[in-house]
């Protein structure tokens, strides 16, 4: 089944302690990003992979991290976690076309943060 | 920098009720808009891609147009089923890449 796979999908954690959100994709897609949901700002963009080691910070990258070592996982870092970082993360993927038109964005369940 | 409003932030409609939900843009440079269906605790799900050569798609009972000379785009729903009550969302950007979301319609569809 063709899906984007992110783990775990409930972290509570405390504030300085590290962690990583894992995502992976079994669609051979080269596009790759990270979203936050928060309730009032709706999702915003944190991170964007175009293909494998090409990545580029979106509307709200300070404080995460992340790789693309591999066409398939996309995984976000956070060093050094704060409260403020409390969020729903979501994954998500797709194709991109030789006009640099997106295929439908696939999104993972997503991933419910809480930082005390 | 683009910004996506969606007007009704809620709706509640009658089963088998014809329905248009709303999204503008401030950015006329859109480079193509989707449309995105939620259900509480799941992610996103795509249900129409309008590329930025194209001003309309149609999967089933759902319609989607986009004006980009206006900065708008409606998802109509024809024949609305309890199914359908979920969020839906637009997004839209100057790249494929960077993608703005609206806030989203939250539709009840009563039986």
């Amino acid at each position: 089944e063709a899906q984007v796979t992110q783990n775990p999908r409930y972290l509570i954690t405390v504030t300085g302690k590290k962690l990583t959100v894992t995502c992976s994709q079994n669609m051979n897609h080269e596009y790759m990003s990270w979203y936050r949901q928060d309730p009032g700002l709706g999702l915003r963009q944190i991170y964007y992979s175009m293909n494998v080691e090409v990545t580029d910070k979106g509307d709200v990258p300070e404080g995460y991290k992340v790789s693309r070592k591999e066409k398939r996982n996309f995984p976000l870092i956070l060093e050094s976690p704060s409260p403020n970082q409390t969020s729903l993360y979501f994954c998500a993927s797709s194709f991109l076309t030789g006009t640099g038109d997106n295929s439908p964005l696939h999104f993972g369940n997503g991933t419910r943060l809480t930082v005390t | 920098k683009q910004e996506v409003t969606q007007i009704p932030a809620a709706l509640s409609v009658p089963e088998g009720e014809n329905l248009v939900l709303n999204c503008s843009f401030t950015d006329s440079a859109i480079y193509n808009l989707q449309w995105f269906r939620q259900d509480p605790g799941k992610g996103l799900t795509s249900l129409l891609l309008i590329q930025s050569s194209q001003r309309e798609q149609t999967s089933g009972r759902l319609n989607a147009s986009l004006d980009k000379s206006s900065g708008r785009s409606t998802l109509y729903i024809a024949a609305s089923q309890p199914g359908d009550s979920a969020t839906y969302l637009c997004a839209g950007g100057a790249s494929g890449s960077r993608l703005t979301f609206g806030e989203g319609t939250q539709l009840t569809v009563n039986p």
